[in-house]
């Protein structure tokens, strides 16, 4: 059973648009870190979120973690090609031992 | 950041064979982790290693099928016993650094013929 659902599992946009991704559970998590993965490589985190409301930018990226801790976003301002990637949400429900991976988010930015 | 350097990369292996997949960080770490992936999918957590105690597996994945040692601080293998072509697969092992989040190895692609 998945614990953490993202929607679109996958996602084809032109160069410059704008997209949000979305990873929603019924599940209260104390934190939650978004990664993007390449092909042959293991996922690299982006950012973690632990405060209810969070929000968090990263150049062309905006995080945001959901006021009950159950959802979080991530919004891609103009994409580029270099974002393509496998996006995954993870979240941990007691401490940041322990995470658990959403279904994935497959983005192509064609040029 | 710690570094983990995962081996083998990728195999190709007979089913009813076993392969162990080894995993070397450059810093001591408590706990270690091992994923599955299928190629373009999600990870789902196979089992936590700790220094010194028995893994802890998730559901759905038991010790005699995936076996695992955590001899020291530094080090950790996964094996896939007794293989079936289910079993092909990509698995990454990790480290948890807090706030700096789960560090990866790079994977290793297993196919089961």
């Amino acid at each position: 059973t998945q614990l953490l659902e993202q929607s679109p599992q996958f996602l084809s946009i032109q160069e410059g648009e704008n997209l949000t991704v979305y990873c929603n559970s019924s599940s209260v998590f104390s934190s939650l870190q978004w990664y993007r993965q390449e092909p042959g490589e293991g996922p690299v985190l982006l950012v973690t979120v632990v405060t209810g409301g969070e929000v968090k930018k990263l150049k062309r990226l905006t995080f945001q973690f959901g006021d009950a801790r159950k959802d979080s976003s991530l919004h891609i301002t103009a994409a580029q090609t270099g974002d393509t990637g496998l996006y995954l949400c993870a979240g941990a429900e007691d401490n940041f031992n322990k995470f658990y991976f959403g279904s994935g988010t497959k983005l192509n930015v064609k040029p | 950041s710690a570094v983990i350097s995962q081996k083998p990369s990728r195999d190709i292996c007979q089913r009813g064979t076993s392969l162990t997949i080894q995993c070397q960080v450059d810093s001591q770490v408590t706990m270690m982790f091992w994923y599955r992936q299928q190629p373009g999918q999600s990870l789902t957590l196979i089992a936590t290693a700790n220094q010194g105690s028995e893994a802890t597996y998730e559901s759905g994945f038991v010790i005699d099928k995936f076996p695992i040692s955590r001899p020291n601080l530094t080090f950790s293998t996964l094996t896939v016993s007794n293989m079936s072509p289910e079993d092909s697969s990509i698995y990454l092992c990790s480290v948890e650094e807090g706030e700096e989040g789960y560090t990866f190895g790079s994977g290793t692609r297993l196919t089961v013929v």
